[in-house]
């Protein structure tokens, strides 16, 4: 079965301080993976696509094959980033969600 | 406009009534999406249309009926349904499917509350 995992459901991390949300997912041929952040009282919206290779609001996230890993990352939290993040993987025009990770960025 | 539209915003039902969800967009999307979140999971996938067609049912009980008038809006019709079935419902949309590696857009989605 197609699987998305992320490993922690809640996530604090000082405001300044290096941000890793973990992302692993189960390999079925060519993945297309995406990030999906969902800030509070607004809409879930992408965060950024691993076949742009482009950084959204200073995250970037590297897909690795090997480890089928795609975790998000931002090397000086902000405030502003406290939101639930969604790792998600397409697969025949559905879009499977992990079961997210809440980040807290303390100031 | 790079907005998908929801209404109503928050609709409470009796588990006897018959209601339905709307939602619009104007990107000339060809793929549209219901889902249904509960608090603090991920959005379930429910229904899939491309070109207006229903492509995917993730074995959705028939108390939920979607339906596409045509390729700017897409309706879920409720109908007797139970206390579980509360939760947010999502709209989305996105220009050929996802599994063309497309942005999906959502919606604010209506919060619903079966009594």
């Amino acid at each position: 079965a197609q699987r998305v995992t992320q490993p922690e459901k809640l996530l604090s991390v000082f405001k300044g301080a290096p941000v890793e949300l973990k992302c692993n997912y189960s390999y079925s041929g060519s993945p297309e993976l995406f990030w999906y952040v969902q800030y509070s009282r607004q809409r879930l919206q992408l965060l950024l696509r691993h076949i742009s290779r482009e950084s959204i609001k200073g995250f970037t996230a590297d897909l690795n094959k090997g480890e089928t890993s795609f975790h998000l990352k931002k090397p000086f939290a902000q405030e502003e980033d406290s939101a639930m993040y969604y790792c998600a993987k397409t697969s025949y025009d559905k879009v499977i969600f992990g079961p997210g990770t809440s980040l807290s960025v303390i100031p | 406009d790079t907005e998908v539209t929801q209404t109503p915003k928050h609709l409470v039902m009796g588990m006897t009534n018959k209601k339905s969800l709307k939602c619009e967009q104007h990107m000339g999307h060809r793929a549209m999406y219901w889902y249904k979140q509960k608090a603090k999971k991920p959005p379930e996938l429910m229904f899939v249309y491309s070109y207006e067609k229903l492509s995917i049912n993730e074995s959705v009980p028939s108390r939920f009926s979607p339906e596409c008038p045509n390729s700017s809006l897409l309706n879920l019709h409720l109908h007797a349904l139970q206390p579980e079935d509360s939760a947010l419902y999502l709209c989305a949309s996105s220009q050929l499917g996802f599994v063309m590696n497309t942005e999906a857009f959502f919606g604010q989605g209506t919060r619903l509350t079966v009594v």
